[in-house]
């Protein structure tokens, strides 16, 4: 069964750092792009990065609104991608999502999802 | 940076269409993928590519894009259709993926 399963959520404090991970099965991990998507509570859905399967270079792309902040990184041979997010702010406070890209490189749709962790961002 | 915008709302008797419009400067030039939420839940595919469906979902839903706005219809609305659905693009312009506003359906 093709699956992706977050970790890492929590309450941290603004300004701290938090990292999650997305563990994922079912499928040849480092053939695809893997991405973060967010939603705050009561909001819509909002892209957050991605990151492009080696064969691209495994370079990275980020929302305006995280980059500088937030650093995603993969490891093909655990199957996990990271969302290092440093700098907390509590805007941030939302369900994150991993998501699978359909495409290596990074523009497709997002095929697979996890069931999302809760960030939560507040002193 | 690009923007989509959807009706923030659409209602439809069981068994009539559904029709939810995403409008953006000519989107009718890149591809558009479909997204259902239902409460609580993780987002999922409904359509991609403007216009195929994933397996596993019903050929009620369909999907077209042209000129400045595409649009999901769905067939023989079911209550269980009810949801939030977004579309999505790939703007290669700035190398980013852009959600629509999102719309929520409901089956009166």
């Amino acid at each position: 069964e093709v699956q992706l399963v977050e970790s890492g959520g929590g309450l941290v404090q603004p300004g701290r750092s938090l990292r999650l991970s997305c563990t994922a099965s079912g499928f040849t991990f480092g053939d695809y792009a893997m991405s973060w998507v967010r939603q705050a509570p009561g909001k819509g859905l909002e892209w957050v990065g991605f990151i492009r399967s080696k064969a691209y270079g495994g370079t990275t792309e980020y929302a305006a609104s995280v980059k500088g902040r937030f650093t995603i990184s993969r490891d093909d041979s655990k199957s996990i991608a990271y969302l290092q997010m440093n700098s907390l702010k509590t805007e941030d406070t939302a369900v994150y999502y991993c998501t699978r890209v359909s495409i290596a490189v990074g523009g497709g749709a997002f095929d697979i999802w996890g069931q999302g962790t809760m960030v939560t961002v507040s002193s | 940076s690009y923007v989509l915008t959807q009706p923030p709302s659409v209602s439809v008797a069981p068994g009539k269409t559904a029709r939810i419009t995403c409008g953006g400067n000519n989107i009718g030039s890149k591809s558009v993928h479909w997204y259902q939420q239902k409460p609580g839940q993780a987002p999922v595919l409904v359509i991609y590519y403007d216009s195929d469906r994933p397996s596993g979902i019903p050929e009620r839903f369909s999907g077209s894009n042209s000129g400045n706005t595409a649009t999901l219809t769905i067939s023989r609305v079911e209550a269980g259709d009810e949801a939030d659905y977004y579309c999505q693009v790939w703007d290669s312009s700035s190398d980013h993926q852009v959600f629509g506003t999102g719309t929520k359906v409901t089956v009166l």
